[in-house]
């Protein structure tokens, strides 16, 4: 399978612990985006890498998320002091050098409870 | 800024019956629209996308969508539904930075939920 991989793909977790997430996009896409997906609603857009540049983020990564991507090629998502409001959907996509008409390639995700 | 809305928390519709699952947006300068499939704890899947020319777009799936300026939209059509179209639908949008320059992200409705009956 060549797509985008996401591990874990379930954690489950209690309030205030530490949570990384993994991506692998496509192996020749340059460009990576996180989404947060909650029940009911669209994907939130958290961050963009171009490469290994974090281009990108949005008002709804608290200082308590950090992502990287120092490789150019797989990234991490760390949620520190989890809160209960952090049980989402964390979504990984990566897209190819087609600019602004390009569509994103989706993981299938990180589901992400923290009691 | 850039936004879509989908007017349509659900969209029931029974098999071998066309499809419509409506989207209509707002951009400043040109639009560039994208329908995805979610199926339960999965993640999304690119159907199609419109950027320029045709204003009726073929996807995946015997999908399609119909691009009209006038009115805004981009609704998402298909001449038969089948049980296993049943899915969450999100229609989406490039956003562009006012100040111009390069933003690459899509900005996601809140999706339609369709259900196929057979």
């Amino acid at each position: 399978d060549t797509g985008v991989s996401q591990d874990p793909r379930h954690k489950i977790t209690k309030r205030g612990q530490n949570v990384t997430f993994r991506c692998d996009p496509i192996s020749e896409h340059n460009r990576l985006y996180w989404y947060r997906q909650t029940l009911g609603q669209g994907p939130e857009f958290l961050t963009y890498f171009q490469n290994e540049a974090q281009l990108e983020k949005s008002r709804l990564l608290s200082d308590r998320f950090s992502a990287e991507r120092p490789k150019g090629s797989f990234s991490t998502l760390e949620i520190q002091r989890t809160e209960q409001g952090d049980s989402a959907m964390y979504l990984c996509a990566s897209s190819s050098g087609g600019g602004r008409t390009g569509e994103l390639f989706f993981g299938e995700g990180s589901r992400l409870t923290v009691l | 800024a850039q936004s879509v809305a989908q007017p349509e928390d659900q969209v029931n519709v029974a098999e071998g019956n066309p499809l419509t699952v409506k989207c209509t947006y707002s951009v400043s300068g040109n639009p560039y629209l994208f329908w995805y499939v979610q199926y339960p704890n999965r993640g999304l899947q690119f159907l199609l996308k419109y950027i320029t020319g045709d204003n009726l777009v073929k996807g995946s799936y015997g999908f399609e969508a119909e691009f009209n300026k006038s009115q805004t939209s981009f609704h998402l059509k298909k001449p038969s539904a089948l049980v296993s179209d049943s899915a969450l639908y999100f229609c989406a949008v490039r956003d562009a930075p006012l100040e111009g320059g390069a933003t690459n992200k899509l900005i996601f409705g809140t999706g339609t939920l369709l259900a196929v009956q057979p």
